[in-house]
């Protein structure tokens, strides 16, 4: 059974552009949460989506920043018009319930903004 | 709202010495309480989970930790530490009913001296 997947494992862009982070959860999993790590810093949650749905964007700045999980497919981190500042880890997680199950994490995608 | 404060955000040991990683919550509900590890440019791994069953819990690779209510604690113990134990650990809270979303505490370095 593959752990979650994410990918590019790296990823460079310029001031500007638009980066495109993707996020595939483990099998029978319906459940995603994207998390941010900037650096010395721990992980904070930016969004939880289901299949179609957008149950929680409590975490995501307000300008620039979108998400998706469509019904077939990966889930979607899209950042427009990046910044310096957005250079981080983004760390993609699954579970197969919100109930009491442990979320599993993917390997990260790290972007770094010139 | 809930937060986790790790104590340390280093800590050094001899190889074959106990490990402690401290650990406070705040939690409105009951929590569910995690640790996990982040080797260097990885993601995360699950170490043991706390969800209210037994308040000792053991995990992977040796480690245990003992949820104290009365102290808000949730310390992260092992009895000999291994050079490959080097990581940073992180802390985290949740509470089911409001969502599932992890809170992560800020991270404790561990260092291994051979």
């Amino acid at each position: 059974n593959a752990g979650v997947m994410q990918n590019p494992r790296h990823l460079v862009r310029r001031r500007g552009q638009e980066a495109r982070l993707r996020c595939s959860p483990m099998k029978g999993h319906s459940h995603v949460y994207w998390y941010r790590q900037l650096p010395e810093e721990g992980l904070k949650f930016m969004v939880y989506l289901q299949k179609e749905n957008i149950i929680d964007e409590s975490g995501m700045p307000k300008e620039r920043f979108s998400a998706e999980f469509p019904k077939e497919g990966p889930s979607i981190l899209r950042i427009q018009q990046v910044v310096r500042g957005d250079s981080a880890a983004y760390f993609c997680a699954s579970s197969p319930d919100r109930g009491r199950e442990t979320q599993y994490f993917g390997p990260g995608t790290r972007l770094l903004v010139l | 709202a809930q937060s986790v404060t790790q104590l340390d955000s280093h800590v050094s040991v001899s190889e074959g010495t106990p490990v402690l990683l401290r650990c406070n919550y705040s939690s409105s509900y009951s929590p569910s309480l995690f640790w996990y590890v982040q080797h260097p440019n990885k993601g995360l791994q699950l170490l043991l989970k706390y969800t209210s069953a037994a308040t000792l819990v053991k995990g992977i690779n040796g480690f245990e930790a003992e949820f104290k209510k009365s102290e808000t604690s949730f310390h992260l113990t092992k009895p000999s530490a291994h050079m490959s134990d080097a990581a940073e650990y992180f802390c985290v809270v949740t509470n089911y009913n409001q969502g599932g979303k992890l809170i992560f505490g800020q991270g404790t370095e561990l260092s291994v001296k051979p």
